[in-house]
């Protein structure tokens, strides 16, 4: 079984500053890991995703995330917040062969002045 | 166009009507996927298809859930007897490959229901 766990539901920091969003996910098999941006009245984009290879992943917009397996996490991180970055953030996990995608409840992220 | 394009964006429906929504994914894509989004949660997975094939519906909610997509391309998901819990945001994505487990979705802005 997959599931997604995403401590916060709202994040909110000043612009400039760091940005951590927290996603911990529980998979029987070796894991997928998505992240997915939504803005207003748009569609999820993909933000970025680790399927196997480097732990680090770079994504779009100065988002990266790391997957460490001993801690069976997958945050998502940027080094310093601008105002465009605001939106809901989804973290998702799906496995080889499989057809579904679980995600978890979202993070809304507010960036500050 | 170049996304995925879903229709209508809002629905108001009164209890018990029947409702269908559509969905026309990237030309090419081969695999479709709906998913539901309550307020304040996350997308959960309703049903898959690879081509015209239905290949998952373990996702939906109830026999009164019925998605086809029966050339392959646009997608339509009905809700019958609709009920106040259906009420919700559906999402439509879609993926080039026919196994979508690491591969990008691409997601339409969704059809928002609500079921007075």
């Amino acid at each position: 079984a997959q599931s997604v766990t995403q401590l916060g539901s709202h994040v909110s920091v000043s612009e400039g500053a760091l940005v951590l969003l927290r996603c911990n996910y529980s998979s029987s098999v070796p894991p997928y890991l998505f992240w997915y941006v939504q803005y207003p009245n748009q569609g999820l984009q993909l933000l970025l995703k680790y399927t196997t290879g480097a732990t680090l992943v770079k994504g779009i917009n100065g988002f990266e995330a790391e997957f460490k397996k001993s801690e069976t996490s997958f945050h998502l991180t940027k080094p310093s917040a601008h105002m465009s970055d605001a939106a809901e953030y989804f973290c998702a996990v799906s496995a080889p062969n499989f057809n579904k995608f679980y995600f978890g409840s979202g993070t809304k992220l507010n960036v500050k002045p | 166009g170049a996304g995925v394009s879903q229709s209508p964006r809002y629905k108001v429906a009164k209890r018990g009507q029947d409702v269908a929504l559509r969905c026309d994914p990237i030309s090419g894509h081969v695999s479709l996927f709906w998913y539901q989004q309550a307020l304040g949660q996350g997308p959960e997975f309703l049903t898959y298809f690879q081509n015209e094939a239905q290949l998952d519906k373990s996702g939906l909610p109830s026999d009164r859930f019925f998605a086809e997509r029966p050339e392959g391309s646009v997608s339509t998901l009905k809700i019958q007897r609709t009920q106040q819990e259906d009420s919700a945001v559906y999402l439509c994505a879609s993926s080039w490959l026919s196994r979508g487990s690491n591969e990008k979705l691409f997601f339409g802005s969704g059809t928002q229901l609500s079921v007075l």
